[in-house]
C-alpha cells in the first residue's frame, strides 16, 4: 500500500500570502494519479487537482499542483479568506486501492 | 445539479449491521464509478470501497474487506454499503462520492455524509 505523508501538519499564514503544501509518497505514484482536496468542517470535500496538475472544473487558477514520482506540491498563490481549511492529497494509481494523506491544516 | 444524499446512519452495537444508502441525481448514474469514503472523529479521510458503473467490479480497503459489501441499483440511481460485524473503529461519517476522471477513483462530488456510531 502506498503511504502518503503530508507536511507541514499545520500551516499558519495570512490572506494574500502564498501557501505551499507537500505530499510525499512511500513509492512512486503511477501516471501521476495524485489528487488534492479541500475540506471544511461540516462540508463535503472539494476536488481541487487531479492528475497531479490538472485543475478540476470551477477551481480558481490560484490553486496549482505539481510534482511526479514520489513528491507532489499544492500551491495556493494568494490566499483568500475562504481558503483556510484542511487539505488532503490522494493517490489512485496502479492498485485499485486508494489512499489519502493525513492532511495539512491551513490556518490564519 | 449533481446531488448525493446519504441515509441509513445511526447508533449500532459492536457486532451489529447497518446498511447505508446514497441517492444520486443530476447525472447519468450508471456511467460513473461510485465510492464510499469515511472520516472518523478527529481523523482524516479514509477510502472504504469503490464500485464500477456497471457494478461488475468492486474494491475494498483491507480494514473492511470481508465485512462490508458495496452495491448499486442503477435503475434506482442508488448506491449502497452493507456493513456487517461492525467495530468501534468503524465509527465515522460516511460519504458517498462520484468518480471524476476515467479512473473513477478521484471524486468530484460528495454527499454531506451520514454518521455511523458503533458503541454499546
Amino acid at each position: 500500500e502506498i503511504v502518503l505523508t503530508q507536511s507541514p501538519g499545520t500551516l499558519s499564514l495570512s490572506p494574500g500570502e502564498r501557501a505551499t503544501l507537500s505530499c510525499r509518497a512511500s513509492q512512486s505514484v503511477s501516471s501521476s494519479y495524485l489528487a488534492w482536496y479541500q475540506h471544511k468542517p461540516g462540508q463535503a470535500p472539494r476536488l481541487l487537482i487531479y492528475g497531479a496538475s490538472s485543475r478540476a472544473t470551477g477551481i480558481p487558477d490560484r490553486f496549482s499542483g505539481s510534482g511526479s514520482g514520489t513528491d507532489f506540491t499544492l500551491t495556493i498563490s494568494r490566499l483568500e479568506p475562504e481558503d483556510f481549511a484542511v487539505y488532503y492529497c490522494q493517490q489512485y494509481g496502479g492498485s485499485p486501492r486508494v489512499t489519502f494523506g493525513q492532511g495539512t491544516r491551513l490556518e490564519i | 445539479e449533481v446531488q448525493l444524499l446519504e441515509s441509513g446512519g445511526g447508533l449500532v452495537q459492536p457486532g451489529g449491521s447497518l446498511r447505508l444508502s446514497c441517492a444520486a441525481s443530476g447525472f447519468t448514474f450508471s456511467s460513473y464509478a461510485m465510492s464510499w469514503v469515511r472520516q472518523a472523529p478527529g481523523k482524516g479521510l479514509e477510502w472504504v470501497s469503490t464500485i464500477s458503473g456497471s457494478g461488475g467490479s468492486t474494491y475494498y480497503a483491507d480494514s473492511v474487506k470481508g465485512r462490508f459489501t458495496i452495491s448499486r441499483d442503477n435503475s434506482k440511481n442508488t448506491l449502497y454499503l452493507q456493513m456487517n460485524t461492525l467495530r468501534a473503529e468503524d465509527t465515522a461519517v460516511y460519504y458517498c462520492a462520484k468518480g471524476y476522471d476515467s479512473s473513477g477513483r478521484n471524486f468530484d462530488f460528495w454527499g454531506q455524509g451520514t454518521l455511523v456510531t458503533v458503541s454499546s
